[in-house]
């Protein structure tokens, strides 16, 4: 099993582009998310998914969308890239609940906007 | 909303001594709470976690304690070693956004040799 992958390990935008955070799993989980992790500030929520074709909003889901079409995959999208963006970014899975299981992450996305 | 508090930010040990993280939270329905260990350039992972329903758990070197009342659980890592150095998040559950998980800022650990 590779567990959790991402899609890119590091990129650099410029202010107004706009790119996809690829994160794919294959443990079958259904709960999927999206986490951004920034200096001092732990991890913070963005989207998460329960299930193929079902999403919602986590504490900072301002400039991302997220779609869910297979178990398998849940891509991120940042649709205007903000200075603001700069973070580590972490996708996750989990058999459970977000909030009652092991969340497993994968390996990040390091992204830069200038 | 949930607020979690971790303390201390930066934490350093010798080698062989013990190491006590802290953390508080505020939403009296949570009742569950895992760390995760990052350690440099690496992916978090889960290490320990604790349900409302159980005041203590341990895992080798490892364990945790939670006072429901306080509103307070804390990581215990004894006999320290080099490879215990890492980032360490503490979570607590909420049912904000649904029933998620809301971190703490992080501590770092450094086990000197």
């Amino acid at each position: 099993n590779a567990g959790v992958t991402q899609t890119p390990k590091f990129q650099v935008l410029k202010t107004g582009q706009s790119m996809t955070l690829q994160c794919a799993q294959d443990m079958n989980h259904e709960y999927m998310s999206w986490y951004r992790q920034d200096p001092g500030m732990g991890l913070r929520l963005i989207h998460y998914s329960v299930g193929a074709g079902i999403t919602d909003q986590g504490e900072v889901p301002n400039g991302y969308n997220v779609s869910r079409s297979t178990t398998e995959d849940f891509p991120l999208r940042l649709l205007s890239a903000a200075p603001s963006q700069t973070s580590v970014y972490f996708c996750a899975s989990s058999y459970g609940g977000l909030a009652t299981d092991t969340q497993y992450f994968g390996p990040g996305t390091r992204l830069t906007v200038l | 909303g949930e607020n979690v508090e971790q303390h201390p930010s930066t934490l350093s040990v010798q080698e062989g001594d013990s190491a006590v993280i802290k953390c508080t939270y505020s939403d009296s329905a949570s009742n569950y709470f895992p760390w995760y260990k990052q350690e440099l350039g690496k992916r978090p992972q889960l290490i320990i976690d604790i349900r409302s329903n159980v005041g203590e758990k341990k895992d080798q070197r490892i364990a945790v304690t939670l006072n429901k009342t306080a509103k307070h659980f804390s990581l215990h890592i004894t006999e320290t070693q080099p490879e215990d150095s890492a980032v360490y998040f503490c979570a607590a559950s909420t049912l904000e956004y649904g029933n998620k998980l809301v971190f703490g800022a992080g501590t770092i650990l450094r086990v000197k040799s």
